[in-house]
């Protein structure tokens, strides 16, 4: 069975503070693909982050970086000396299989992030 | 503006009463998906078309639902009957989809939320 789990529900900073966003996946697939997607007030989901699940590398671009760990299934989000802007839901997702599958994508329940002035 | 565009924005009708919502596509994208999203969850995927086939449905897609790609380019959602348990954003996405072992993302409009009274 395909799972996303955000145990997160609500996560609140003092903006400059560092925030990680969690996020553990379930899947039987030996190729996937994990995404990470901002909803921002206005509710359009816009697009982060794709890692592919043979490539462990962790990434930063900018304020942001994201862990993947193959061995606890999870790939966490962390924003640095966070901004009001950063004020959003955030969504994991998770897709199963390649290319020339559906690529539907499995999303977690999300987690709203209000980073304070 | 080359995105993802959907029409309406928001719609609020009767219980019972049929709704047709519109899906434009980037447009060399040839893969759409539809999602809905309920409050404080994540999109949840209700349909997939490669082209003008529509090649999966969600188990959430009752017997009410229908959705077409006629030509390829753009789609509709329609729900007959609505009833309150139908509103909801609904989502829609468009990818590229190649063979073999690529990937590419999906793009999401900024959605429709219907309201059923």
């Amino acid at each position: 069975a395909q799972k996303v789990t955000q145990a997160q529900t609500e996560i609140s900073v003092v903006e400059k503070e560092d925030v990680t966003l969690d996020c553990v996946y379930e899947t039987r697939d030996t190729t996937y693909y994990l995404f990470w997607y901002k909803q921002p007030p206005s509710g359009e989901l816009v697009f982060l982050i794709r890692r592919n699940s043979f490539d462990e590398q962790n990434e930063i671009s900018g304020r942001y970086s994201w862990n993947f760990q193959k061995s606890t299934s999870s790939f966490n989000f962390t924003i640095t000396a966070s901004q009001v802007v950063d004020s959003a839901v955030y969504f994991c997702a998770l897709s199963e299989g390649l290319g020339g599958a559906t690529n539907k994508l499995i999303f977690g329940t999300g987690t709203l992030l209000a980073v304070q002035p | 503006d080359t995105g993802v565009s959907q029409d309406p924005r928001h719609k609020i009708t009767k219980r019972g009463q049929n709704v047709t919502f519109r899906c434009d596509p980037i447009s060399e994208h040839n893969r759409l998906y539809w999602y809905r999203q309920t409050l404080g969850q994540g999109p949840e995927f209700l349909t997939y078309f490669q082209n003008e086939a529509q090649l999966e449905k969600s188990r959430l897609l009752s017997d009410r639902f229908s959705a077409e790609r006629p030509k390829g380019s753009f789609s509709t959602l329609e729900i007959q009957r609505t009833e309150q348990g139908d509103s909801a954003m609904y989502l829609c996405a468009s990818s590229l989809g190649l063979a073999g072992n690529s990937y590419n993302e999906q793009f999401f409009g900024p959605g429709t939320r219907l309201t059923v009274l």
